[in-house]
């Protein structure tokens, strides 16, 4: 079927304001993840969901920042009071696990998210 | 905290020219993986290599590991234009299987 999508793929917002950041991962893939890009570097994991279990927060810079899960379908990524440093590109990824190792990981398009 | 250091951070070649692109990683790893991130676009897995895998190819793709020296090396044969892109090695974050971390990327640039 269809990749990961994203939406918006660009999201300009004031500083102060709240955003909302959309991922819809490839159907059938019980496992998601959020990513952080900023400009030049490498990629930050922020957050993982698999099924049912309790997603693992560990790279969420701040509490600005949480994620939700429906299910095994679209995530939300909510940044609150946004910050100029919240400015960067936001990678979804989902992947079905198989057991045995590291999952391929299937990355959609990004949000580019620019704060003013 | 980033684990996998790509080198050089930028290389130009002409295309039909050879690309060798490095990692290198600080801590034990069970895998390594390659990415490829054209400019606008999202990262596209290219090769997982294994820690009890020293070589792997995928089409113009070969992919070397080296864990005593905690590094690899993506090559790249007969370059095209369209190779035109950031690669990134990922390594797992302690120990995770699911959480990767990826250093700053090779930006190579195929000259047509």
């Amino acid at each position: 079927g269809a990749g990961v999508s994203q939406s918006p793929s660009n999201k300009v917002t004031e500083k102060g304001k709240d955003v909302e950041l959309r991922c819809d991962p490839i159907s059938g893939h019980t496992a998601l993840y959020w990513y952080r890009q900023r400009l030049g570097q490498g990629l930050e994991f922020l957050i993982y969901f698999q099924g049912n279990s309790a997603p693992d927060k560990s790279g969420l810079p701040s509490d600005r920042f949480s994620a939700e899960r429906t299910g095994e379908s679209v995530s939300t990524l909510t940044i609150q009071r946004t910050q100029q440093e919240d400015s960067a590109v936001y990678l979804c990824a989902s992947s079905q696990p198989g057991g045995g190792g590291t999952d391929t990981q299937y990355f959609g398009p990004g949000t580019r998210l620019t704060v003013l | 905290s980033q684990q996998g250091e790509e080198d050089p951070q930028a290389l130009s070649i002409q295309e039909g020219e050879n690309a060798t692109m490095n990692c290198s990683y600080k801590t034990s790893i069970n895998n390594l993986q390659w990415y490829r991130q054209n400019s606008g676009r999202g990262l596209v897995h290219l090769i997982l290599i294994r820690s009890n895998e020293r070589e792997k190819h995928s089409g113009r793709l070969r992919v070397t590991l080296d864990t005593s020296k905690k590094s690899s090396s993506l090559l790249i044969t007969a370059s095209r234009a369209a190779d035109t892109a950031s690669y990134f090695c990922a390594t797992p974050l302690g120990g995770s299987n699911y959480k990767l971390t990826f250093g700053k990327g090779t930006l190579l640039t195929v000259n047509p």
